[in-house]
């Protein structure tokens, strides 16, 4: 079963640093999402892509994250320069229809 | 603002029926209500969803009211397994771009 890849699974940085998150969707699915989710709370949509488009980056705080997925397929999710807040779990979803796929996500520890 | 409510947290013994409510009195008529469960450190996983008629698959069953304000998911026979966070959300299946807004679900803790 095709699944979303996610990498890297575990991530410690210092604050100011920069970090990069990657993900690889199911094959074929044009909506790609990145969530983040604070602990004991639902998901967060940060930024949603249709193929290369941004859609909606309404909740991105774009002074210091930055989302890019150039040829339609993988995309990148950067933090420059990280805070403590960032401290959280970082879910990459796709979609073909209005189901979404998660892949396992990233837990960002920024010490 | 998240367009559901869902109860904070329940239990439900082992090997019972667990029914997870959910209200979406603003539901419009085109959204559908989809359900996802987040085991502890995992993604969420998508479950089932459905536009006004009952649905049923191998995971679950999902009932929506005849005026679609609320719904229920059904696990028939919960298992240790089934405990996670179970997330309500509506939107449209297809087409156009609808932010999808999850709330904090309901977790569901099944008792041996």
């Amino acid at each position: 079963e095709a699944e979303v890849a996610q990498s890297p699974r575990y991530k410690i940085t210092e604050k100011s640093q920069a970090v990069a998150f990657w993900c690889d969707p199911i094959s074929g699915h044009a909506t790609l999402y990145w969530y983040r989710q604070i602990l004991g709370q639902g998901p967060e949509l940060l930024v949603q892509f249709q193929d290369e488009s941004v859609v909606d980056d309404s909740q991105l705080p774009k002074d210091r994250f930055s989302a890019e997925r150039l040829k339609g397929v993988d995309s990148t999710l950067k933090i420059q320069p990280a805070e403590l807040g960032d401290s959280a779990m970082y879910l990459c979803a796709s979609s073909l229809g209005g189901e979404q796929y998660f892949g396992p996500g990233t837990r960002l520890t920024v010490t | 603002d998240a367009k559901t409510t869902q109860p904070p947290s329940m239990d439900c013994a082992e090997g019972r029926a667990a029914n997870l409510p959910c209200n979406h009195s603003t539901i419009s008529g085109n959204e559908y209500v989809y359900w996802y469960r987040q085991i502890h450190s995992q993604g969420p996983q998508y479950i089932i969803h459905g536009l006004k008629n009952n649905e049923t698959n191998e995971m679950a069953s999902l009932i929506i009211t005849e005026d679609r304000k609320s719904s229920t998911l059904i696990l028939p026979h919960a298992t240790l397994r089934d405990t996670a966070v179970y997330y309500c959300i509506v939107r449209v299946a297809t087409g156009g771009y609808q932010k999808v807004t999850f709330g904090t679900g309901t977790k569901l803790q099944v008792i041996p």
